[in-house]
């Protein structure tokens, strides 16, 4: 199996900031890594899709990058409503496998 | 819009099986792939398993030998189903759709609690 290693697990920020979120796979994804927000009682919101494809209706400021084994979701300038846990999902092959989460918190 | 829902029993005793629906509108289930993740404390997020839009399955071999997943195209649901129940099945359970390309876990449901315990 794949695993993802994702950090920071907690993330402590202030509005106007700009942060970054690391998934290190275990082996190769092929750039299948997609990005995801969570907020509690809600359904996982995605955001960034196969590496850097922004989610139709996601604001510009979220971003993604990466290759092989190594990719990053950017959030350029925080909003409020940005406060949240985002977590990262490997869909390159079986079994799909997920990050562990990083819970974004207000400073 | 595309909309995703999850029911199932919230509370099941150990040994039991576990039944959850999916019940989706805004897209056709013959076209997408649904998938099932859960959410436990000791695990996190898994992926548990798919059905095709051509009706076949994968699971991920951690549950094989206790996952179905079926579905009902005329009534937009897709089944859950998971026996021998153990504590550690605790956790939310949640559906989403799934395709080729851009559509993979494009829209999840907000997943349901399922507690086992006695």
């Amino acid at each position: 199996d794949i695993q993802m290693t994702q950090s920071p697990s907690f993330l402590s920020a202030s509005v106007g900031d700009r942060v970054t979120i690391n998934c290190k796979a275990s082996q190769n994804i092929n750039k299948y890594l997609n990005w995801y927000q969570q907020k509690l009682g809600e359904a996982p919101k995605r955001l960034i899709y196969n590496t850097n494809n922004l989610q139709t209706g996601i604001p510009s400021r979220f971003s993604g990058s990466g290759s092989g084994t190594d990719y990053t979701l950017t959030i350029s300038s925080l909003q409020p409503e940005d406060f949240a846990t985002y977590f990262c999902l490997q869909h390159n092959s079986f079994p799909y496998t997920f990050g562990a989460g990083t819970k974004l918190e207000l400073k | 819009q595309v909309q995703l829902k999850e029911t199932g029993p919230g509370l099941v005793q150990p040994t039991q099986t576990l039944s959850i629906t999916c019940t989706v509108s805004g897209f056709s289930l013959t076209s997408y792939y649904m998938q099932w993740v859960r959410q436990t404390p000791g695990k996190g997020l898994e992926w548990m398993g798919f059905i095709r839009s051509g009706g076949s399955t994968e699971y991920n071999s951690e549950f094989k030998s206790r996952l179905s997943i079926s579905r009902d195209t005329s009534k937009n649901q897709v089944f859950l189903k998971m026996n021998s129940l153990k504590t550690e099945d605790t956790g939310v359970y949640y559906c989403a759709r799934s395709g080729y390309g851009s559509y993979t876990f494009d829209y999840w449901g907000q997943g349901v609690m399922v507690t086992v315990s006695s």
